[in-house]
């Protein structure tokens, strides 16, 4: 079965700096990947998502995420973060054999300091 | 289109009381899930559906069941509410095949006293 760990629960960071956020998962084949975003009192929306090819993937909002294969990792970065971009990012991970189920991680809380 | 909705938005209830939270979207999705989110936890899958009048559990089903009559429409009661129930609950669907990406439900926060 599939999980995934999401290291770090809460990240404060500058508005204008770079953000990197870690996502690791456990699978025994390459998996589909997603990320999602989460502000205040809203539901989930897709940032980007990851199913073959180009291992570095663009999203929405000027994300991206790499995937890598030997590390198993697959983390989510923004060059410049904007005080909007405050939210709870999830990463997500589905199975190859058939299943429409997702594994959520259990999210990373994004503070930007003005 | 609204893409997917939920009623209520918010419900306080009293331990042993009923309710059944709606869930509706206008994709022509197959699929649809509920999912719990608790603070620390993530979201975890309660039941899903792979087509009308499917269902399935996922990982925390119990104290809760669902029906999908309807394609558009997901049930998902709770027959008596415990106060560990209190919680926020999200629905979302998906087109079918591969995992694509799910589309979610603005959520239900759900207060059992």
């Amino acid at each position: 079965a599939q999980s995934v760990t999401q290291p770090d629960i809460h990240i404060t960071v500058s508005e204008g700096a770079s953000l990197e956020l870690r996502c690791n998962y456990s699978y025994g084949a390459t998996p589909y990947l997603f990320w999602y975003v989460q502000s205040p009192g809203q539901g989930l929306q897709l940032l980007l998502k990851y199913f073959s090819g180009d291992t570095l993937v663009q999203g929405i909002k000027g994300f991206e995420a790499e995937f890598k294969r030997s590390q198993s990792s697959f983390n989510l970065r923004k060059p410049s973060v904007h005080w909007s971009d405050a939210a709870e990012y999830f990463c997500a991970v589905g199975g190859r054999g058939g299943s429409e189920k997702l594994v959520f991680g259990k999210g990373t809380k994004l503070t930007v300091n003005p | 289109n609204a893409g997917v909705t939920q009623t209520p938005k918010f419900r306080v209830l009293k331990t042993g009381q009923s309710m059944t939270l709606l869930c509706a979207q206008d994709m022509n999705h197959e699929y649809m899930y509920w999912y719990r989110q608790d603070p620390g936890m993530g979201l975890r899958l309660i039941h899903y559906s792979v087509g009308e009048g499917t269902t399935a559990k996922g990982e925390v089903p119990d104290g809760y069941n669902v029906s999908r009559l309807k394609k558009q429409n997901f049930l998902l009661g709770l027959e008596s509410a415990a106060p560990s129930q209190t919680s926020v609950y999200f629905c979302a669907s998906s087109p079918g095949g591969v995992p694509v990406e799910q589309f979610f439900g603005p959520g239900t926060r759900l207060t059992v006293l």
